[in-house]
């Protein structure tokens, strides 16, 4: 899957409950990211990584968590407190900084979507 | 922080015939501006990209143009194909001090009429 294995594909939740989508990738990238799709409203971020143990909140980080312990994983848990949390997930990740061919292009995962009973 | 809108919202064309989005975004420091399509059910690919010091890009049938001075860029695409349908997003990179960020627009729907 180019890379980027996000896995569960399909995930049903009942309110109350925490979640975690598992992000892996294994193309040596420094950088992740986790965005949120909503029909009509594009990719709007989440969290994103730049180094391991290291990471920043996006816009609608709010109900959200992640972790970065390894370079290649980045799990996003969903939970409880996130009041709207239906939706599409994509994992995305790059290989470094600006000045390096390619540098900027994001790869996105086959995508994990949310649904809440 | 970085603000991007991107209209029309869905656009029909005929097969053979162009089509055009634009994106404006609002902050100058933003030096990267990629193009994503996806296909129902699949993930964001990249078509084309450019940077902030070019104008203009082409790859075959798609093009895409850059004005700094007025924050917007365009996605062109001439001779359209069925296959052309998706939604198409365009988004706006800048680094900070932490490392590379991306704003994207909401997307565009594009119909392939045959």
């Amino acid at each position: 899957d180019g890379g980027i294995t996000q896995s569960p594909k399909y995930l049903f939740r009942k309110e109350g409950q925490n979640v975690t989508l598992s992000c892996e990738q294994n193309l040596n990238h420094d950088a992740m990211y986790w965005y949120r799709q909503d029909p009509g409203q594009g990719l709007r971020l989440i969290y994103y990584s730049q180094i391991v143990n290291d990471f920043q909140k996006g816009d609608i980080a709010e109900g959200y968590s992640v972790s970065r312990e390894k370079k290649e994983s980045f799990p996003l848990t969903v939970t409880s407190a996130q009041k709207n949390p239906t939706a599409f997930y994509l994992c995305a990740s790059i290989p470094a900084g600006t000045g390096i061919p390619g540098a900027n292009v994001l790869t996105f995962g086959a995508g994990s979507r949310l649904t809440v009973l | 922080g970085e603000n991007v809108e991107q209209h029309p919202s869905t656009l029909s064309v005929q097969e053979g015939d162009s089509a055009v989005i634009k994106c404006t975004y609002s902050d100058s420091a933003s030096n990267y501006f990629p193009w994503y399509k996806q296909e129902l059910g699949k993930r964001p690919q990249l078509i084309i990209d450019i940077r902030s010091n070019v104008g203009e890009k082409k790859d075959q049938r798609i093009a895409v143009t850059l004005n700094k001075t007025a924050k917007h860029f365009s996605l062109h695409i001439t001779e359209t194909q069925p296959e052309d349908s998706a939604v198409y997003f365009c988004a706006a990179g800048v680094s900070d001090n932490y490392g590379q960020n991306f704003v994207f627009g909401p997307g565009t729907r594009l119909s392939v009429l045959p």
